[in-house]
């Protein structure tokens, strides 16, 4: 089992803020990252998949960083609205699977 | 329409049953990976198939077995043997490490 971290565990924003929370991974043996986001009632939904160190990938208002040497990556969603509400999940790929934290849940306040 | 379904959307189980819960894709993915996801906990790898005929155990195999007999199928039985199976399952697939493409999930309550 890879030891994936997730912090912080939950957090609210005020619509219109940018906000951004962190995944740790294991450094050695890197080989992919990814990002899904998981709102209420549906399936948990790629958002991205890294792999090189110093990646950045963005998807709208939602970008993500990648430092695979010290072993973390960030997810930023800029300018926060309603729909963003939801559980981000990140998982470190090794050994032919995922292993996944236990997300960040984020709640736009209107 | 490509995409993963799972079924029964909920399932209620007796103790002492054995029960099934269907996952099918027509992604023509090779890999497929059953998680369970307790309350406030992340998703945890149950098993997992590279390819057809083969399956490996993941982290919380224990009360649990699968088949790989197509591609396009992945079921999971939940087995008397399995202690607290009330959880959302959920089942994904994909071509080797890139995006995963998760399933509906069933919620198995254990009566």
């Amino acid at each position: 089992i890879l030891n994936v971290e997730q912090s912080p565990q939950s957090l609210h924003v005020q619509e219109g803020d940018s906000t951004n929370f962190t995944c740790s991974f294991p450094s050695s043996n890197f080989y992919a990252l990814h990002w899904y986001r998981w709102e209420t009632a549906k399936s948990p939904e790629a958002l991205f998949v890294m792999t090189l160190n110093g990646d950045e990938k963005k998807k709208g208002r939602i970008s993500a960083t990648l430092n695979t040497k010290e072993g973390y990556s960030y997810l930023y969603i800029k300018g926060s609205q309603p729909e963003d509400s939801a559980t981000y999940l990140c998982a470190a790929w090794g050994d032919y699977k995922l292993s996944f934290g236990a997300g960040t849940t984020v709640t736009v306040r209107a | 329409d490509g995409g993963i379904t799972q079924s029964p959307k909920y399932l209620f189980r007796k103790e002492g049953q054995n029960v099934t819960l269907s996952c099918e894709q027509n992604l023509n993915h090779d890999a497929m990976y059953w998680y369970r996801q307790d309350p406030g906990q992340g998703l945890r790898l149950i098993y997992y198939s590279q390819i057809v005929n083969d399956f490996q155990k993941g982290d919380i195999a224990e009360g649990y077995s699968v088949s790989r007999e197509k591609k396009e199928s992945f079921p999971l039985t939940v087995t008397s043997a399995q202690k607290n199976p009330t959880a959302f399952y959920l089942c994904a697939s994909s071509i080797g490490s890139d995006t995963q493409y998760f399933g509906p999930g069933t919620r198995l309550t254990v009566l």
